[in-house]
């Protein structure tokens, strides 16, 4: 069983369409995360959810939208796609709270936009 | 904010050579410190990590990493590398969140290609 799966893993679409992306885990983690990888392999954090609650927010444009509807899933929703949007997003998570562990990233999600 | 600075993007090497890649962090009072590396088409995986105690932290296939705290650097090394060892290699280190848990920052990671 994929300990952190998300899907889909590509993604093509136009310019100012809207998409989602969906992630589960099956790790009991109590944290989940969203990270960006760009062109370059840099990984920036966008979000972090800790028991369904929102505790990292980083400079992200409010297009993206993650939603986390129970511990094991973390889905993140983009409005209005733009070229620069066009990335890696990985999807992880971590025992989370006072234990300061590794994280468990899932295989990514190529997203082109047009 | 804490931040990791990885100083080669690439080092090619040939097949049962050593290798080195370097790894500084910003200075903090606690410091947690990790190698990830990353595949072709997949996540990164967790290689080695010093949260506290002994200074050289070894990772099961051969790596291993010195926490040196007068220098800021915590640079990752193989004795002798295979090609199989080809990948991308991210150094981070991560830091308390004031709402609770923490964040890994990255480095912006070194790609290492062995040689035959």
């Amino acid at each position: 069983d994929t300990a952190v799966s998300q899907t889909p893993k590509y993604l093509v679409t136009q310019m100012g369409n809207d998409k989602s992306i969906k992630c589960e885990q099956n790790l009991g983690h109590d944290t989940m995360y969203w990270y960006k990888q760009d062109s370059k392999k840099f990984l920036k954090i966008m979000f972090s959810y800790n028991n369904k609650e929102l505790i990292i927010n980083e400079t992200v444009p409010n297009r993206f939208s993650p939603k986390s509807p129970d511990k094991a899933h973390l889905n993140l929703h983009i409005n209005s796609l733009e070229l620069g949007d066009s990335a890696v997003y990985f999807c992880a998570s971590s025992r989370g709270g006072a234990y300061n562990e590794k994280l468990f990233f899932g295989s990514g999600t190529q997203l082109s936009v047009l | 904010a804490q931040s990791v600075t990885q100083l080669d993007s690439q080092v090619p090497v040939f097949e049962e050579a050593p290798v080195e890649l370097r790894c500084n962090y910003s200075s903090s009072v606690s410091v947690y410190l990790f190698w990830y590396v990353q595949y072709p088409n997949q996540g990164l995986q967790l290689l080695l990590k010093y949260l506290s105690g002994s200074t050289l932290v070894e990772s099961i296939n051969g790596f291993e990493a010195e926490f040196n705290k007068s220098q800021t650097s915590f640079h990752l090394r193989k004795p002798s590398v295979h090609i199989s060892d080809t990948a991308e290699y991210f150094c981070a280190v991560s830091e308390a969140v004031s709402t609770g848990g923490f964040k890994t920052i990255f480095g912006a990671g070194t790609r290492l290609f062995v040689k035959a």
